[in-house]
């Protein structure tokens, strides 16, 4: 049962235009989500994040909104540019019955940005 | 500061065989554990460890072992390797088991199993 979708497993975007990737959850409880960018052959790296109390959350060129009555959120990256060709991937935070937090990953979208 | 490194970088088994991957961190992190990638299945959390002698299991621990007897190192060990566990292992650490912690992830390795 896969509690993080991402629904596109890959996009292309001109150079210059707006990306959005968007995710999708089902646990009510999650309440903070991450994006986390991979290039090929490296391991990923984290991007940008929000808090379940806040819409929206803005790093330069990238916004994160979530929508917690949808339970969706997206990443916009505008303008979008050739170095920013990678997988993207969506993770929420949960509370294992441990106590402690762990992260739970979407399956990725591949972002192609064409110049 | 290294980060996260792993060994190997890829590895090639045979069913049966046994193996240890390893992982290691320099920056005094408490929170460790290991992901497999697998194509459609995004990263699923194999096991993690929030300290030295504390480990717990994640959405995929069978097949796996893991101990952590430093706060560096958080080796993965596959005792008797299967075709399912062909896959890439990344291993990560982040500073505590909070709420609000950024996440480190070492390059991987690339595993195959024949």
């Amino acid at each position: 049962d896969q509690q993080v979708k991402q629904n596109s497993p890959s996009l292309s975007v001109q150079e210059g235009r707006i990306s959005i990737l968007n995710c999708d959850y089902t646990n009510s409880m999650f309440d903070y989500f991450l994006w986390y960018k991979k290039y090929p052959a490296e391991g990923p790296t984290f991007l940008i994040s929000i808090s379940s109390i806040k819409d929206k959350n803005e790093d330069g060129r990238f916004t994160v909104f979530l929508n917690k009555s949808a339970k969706h959120l997206s990443l916009h990256i505008v303008p979008s540019q050739p170095g920013d060709s990678a997988v993207y991937f969506c993770a929420a935070s949960s509370l294992a019955t441990s106590g402690t937090y762990k992260y739970i990953f979407g399956t990725g979208t591949r972002l192609k940005v064409l110049a | 500061n290294a980060g996260v490194t792993q060994t190997p970088k890829f590895q090639v088994l045979k069913t049966g065989q046994s193996m240890t991957l390893q992982c290691a961190q320099d920056m005094n992190h408490e929170y460790m554990s290991w992901y497999r990638q697998d194509p459609g299945m995004g990263l699923r959390l194999i096991h993690y460890s929030v300290g030295a002698g504390i480990t717990d299991q994640g959405e995929v621990p069978n097949g796996y072992n893991v101990s952590r007897s430093t706060t560096e190192d958080f080796p993965l060990r596959l005792l008797s390797a299967a075709p399912s566990q062909t896959s890439v292992y990344f291993c990560a650490s982040r500073p505590g088991t909070s709420l609000y912690n950024e996440q480190f992830f070492g390059p991987g390795t690339r595993l195959t199993v024949l």
